[in-house]
């Protein structure tokens, strides 16, 4: 089955260093991927997708992410952080084939920026 | 564009009522869409997956009779919690997918007293 794994559930950085959220997927055919934001009490807004186009996904609010094959990865990255940046953010994937149209999310980092 | 919208975005009952949550796809048709419940301080949970006219496919361990769901339109979505109890306090997000990806609503927190 599929799997997403987030290293780190807690992130913390100061304003205007970069950010870096890691996340592996386990599938040996690269699913689609995701990145989603989530502020407290809101739902998840979509930052970015990975689907088999562009390796390197630009997505909004400045973040970006890298597909790379060969260390079954797609870390989010931010080139400097934002006191907004602050939320929760959760990798999810859906196979290519076979797994219908779920998605399986990691458990999520928690990022907090720090002044 | 890619609007989904909850109504209530948050409700109170009592033990023993139902109670019913809207989801809607606002700019777009999506023949499917998901329900998710979401516990503090973790991930979100597939209760179960809806598609327009037909029933819905629950997620292993989510009591269909508990937790009813109705796909009536390409753009509305319902989740009824039957006879709530305090242990279904959570918070309930939505997502409707018009293709591949996900699109979430705002989500719907559900406190049972």
């Amino acid at each position: 089955a599929q799997s997403v794994t987030q290293l780190g559930s807690h992130v913390s950085v100061s304003e205007g260093a970069l950010v870096l959220l890691r996340c592996n997927y386990s599938s040996s055919v690269p699913p689609y991927l995701f990145w989603y934001v989530q502020y407290p009490n809101q739902g998840l807004q979509l930052l970015l997708k990975y689907t088999s186009a562009a390796t390197l996904v630009k997505g909004i609010n400045g973040f970006e992410a890298e597909f790379k094959k060969s260390e079954t990865s797609f870390h989010l990255t931010k080139p400097s952080a934002h006191m907004s940046d602050a939320a929760e953010y959760f990798c999810a994937v859906i196979p290519v084939t076979g797994g219908g149209n779920k998605l399986t999310f990691g458990t999520g980092t928690q990022l907090k920026v720090e002044l | 564009g890619a609007v989904v919208s909850q109504h209530p975005s948050w409700v109170i009952c009592k033990s023993g009522t139902s109670v019913k949550i809207e989801c809607r796809s606002l700019d777009f048709q999506a023949t499917t869409m998901f329900w998710y419940r979401q516990f503090p301080k973790q991930s979100l949970m597939l209760m179960a997956t809806s598609n327009e006219g037909s029933k819905a496919t629950y997620e292993q361990g989510v009591e269909k009779d508990k937790f009813l769901i109705n796909h009536a339109s390409l753009t509305l979505s319902t989740l009824t919690v039957t006879s709530a109890h305090p242990e279904d306090s959570s918070f309930y997000i939505c997502s409707a997918q018009p293709h591949y990806e996900q699109y979430f609503g705002p989500g719907t927190r559900l406190t049972v007293t």
